[in-house]
């Protein structure tokens, strides 16, 4: 499966826009691209996932390019309860979910 | 309702000992899963049963020995614990049974072995 890279941590404010972007160079056809949440002291959450071009939900956005070598996971408006580890994650059918060292968001007022 | 649930939360015990953790889902979810978070939060796949029947098992001593009775439970027993078990342990479900099927986290369940 493909490698992700992903920054380690990103400072917002409430209100800001948030995105996140993860690289996965070595993605292959039949690959997804999925982002978890995870809260402290919680498991995970998944958030969203895609393909192609771009996916859109009540929570998040994600913007995938033609080449998917690359995505970028879009927060809209954020808030304190925000603050959490995202997740970029390739998936492929039948295998198991690799998770990386994730992204540390955190929200101030 | 909760969709996945594990007991304990918190589990402490003593080196050489004996414990189990359980998980049940009330999604109707074919597969089941266990992570485990070290405590520098890498999230790793454990197992993960399909209808009862073990899908992956990704190089885990055999202290760790997983079982379902029925697809909605899987449970984690361990033996002979050692300090290096101590970690957060994650259940999850799934209606299909690979990645691209959105998991279902459980709590955690918090274990210390001293």
């Amino acid at each position: 499966l493909a490698k992700t890279t992903q920054p380690i941590s990103m400072d917002s404010y409430e209100g800001q826009e948030v995105n996140i972007t993860c690289s996965h160079n070595n993605i292959a056809t039949n690959d997804y691209i999925t982002w978890y949440q995870q809260f402290p002291s919680q498991g995970p959450r998944f958030i969203i996932q895609g393909y192609k071009t771009k996916v859109t939900n009540e929570v998040a956005s994600l913007f995938i390019p033609a080449d998917r070598k690359s995505s970028t996971l879009s927060l809209p408006r954020v808030s304190l309860s925000d603050t959490a580890v995202y997740y970029c994650l390739v998936a492929r059918a039948g295998t198991a979910l690799i998770f990386g060292k994730g992204t540390t968001l955190s929200v101030s007022s | 309702d909760t969709a996945v649930s594990q007991t304990p939360k918190y589990l402490v015990t003593q080196m050489g000992n004996d414990k189990s953790i359980k998980c049940e889902q009330n999604l109707g979810h074919d597969t089941m899963y266990w992570y485990k978070q070290d405590s520098k939060k890498f999230l790793k796949i454990m197992f993960s049963y399909n209808n009862k029947e073990l899908i992956i098992n990704e190089t885990v001593p055999n202290r760790f020995s997983p079982k379902s009775p029925d697809k909605a439970h899987l449970n984690l027993h361990i033996n002979s614990l050692e300090l290096g078990d101590s970690a957060v342990y994650f259940c999850a479900s799934s209606q299909g049974g690979g990645a691209t099927d959105t998991q279902y986290f459980g709590p955690g369940t918090r274990l210390t072995v001293l």
